[in-house]
């Protein structure tokens, strides 16, 4: 099946630090990758939808300066968090779907669990 | 009103129940619907993906989608303690590259 690769898993940090997370599809092409925050025992929150080759695409009240997106492949996103801070700890998750043949699920990542000290 | 209405529990049965988790939605729109499990600290994993009105079955799990309704739900038969886990419903839009759309979630306990 369709396998979405998430690294780090774990991240602990000092406050200031920019954190990248590496979101990979590893055995499908993907030019729509989304982004999620979520916190404990909440759902998922979508930031922001990547773009393959263009801008990514933010939800309201997330800032765009603050959590950069890059989806530079069709197989590769990345999002940084950029001067982490306490607030940004959170689990962050990534998702992906094959665009090749039609009407194909989303599949995730394991997530990556943030920890801004 | 919110798009994906899901009850977000905690349901806790005893093992070999038969479990029943359960999402309303608004958007007529909505085509495909998604359940995912997810573990704590993991991401989601897709169970079940149906297309439109019907029922689904995989293994011990099956999917029904009641359009008319704006129903959908999962049965898990004989559950395990493996299953406890959160059970997420999701649904989007036929149209390009949609995001999904969440319910809350179900925290799902079975009990040995």
């Amino acid at each position: 099946g369709a396998v979405v690769s998430q690294h780090p898993s774990w991240v602990i940090c000092k406050s200031g630090t920019s954190v990248k997370i590496e979101c990979r599809s590893l055995d499908f092409q993907a030019t729509t990758m989304f982004w999620y925050r979520q916190f404990p025992k909440q759902s998922l929150m979508l930031m922001a939808t990547s773009n393959e080759g263009s801008k990514a695409t933010y939800e309201q009240g997330v800032e765009k300066d603050k959590f950069l997106i890059n989806h530079a492949s069709l197989t590769l996103s990345t999002l940084t968090v950029t001067s982490a801070h306490p607030e940004d700890s959170s689990f962050y998750i990534c998702s992906a779907r094959d665009t090749g043949p039609p009407n194909q699920p989303q599949h995730f990542g394991d997530g990556t669990r943030l920890s801004i000290l | 009103q919110k798009e994906v209405e899901q009850d977000p529990g905690p349901l806790s049965v005893p093992e070999g129940a038969i479990v029943s988790l359960n999402c309303t939605y608004s958007n007529s729109a909505f085509q495909y619907f998604m359940w995912y499990r997810q573990y704590s600290r993991k991401g989601p994993e897709l169970l079940m993906y149906t297309y439109s009105s019907g029922n689904k079955e995989d293994g011990r799990f099956t999917a029904q989608v009641d359009k008319s309704s704006k129903y959908i739900s999962l049965f898990i038969r004989d559950s395990q303690p493996s299953d406890s886990a959160t059970y997420l419903c999701a649904m989007t839009r036929p149209s390009g590259n949609t995001p999904l759309v969440f319910g809350k979630g179900t925290r799902l306990s079975v009990i040995a």
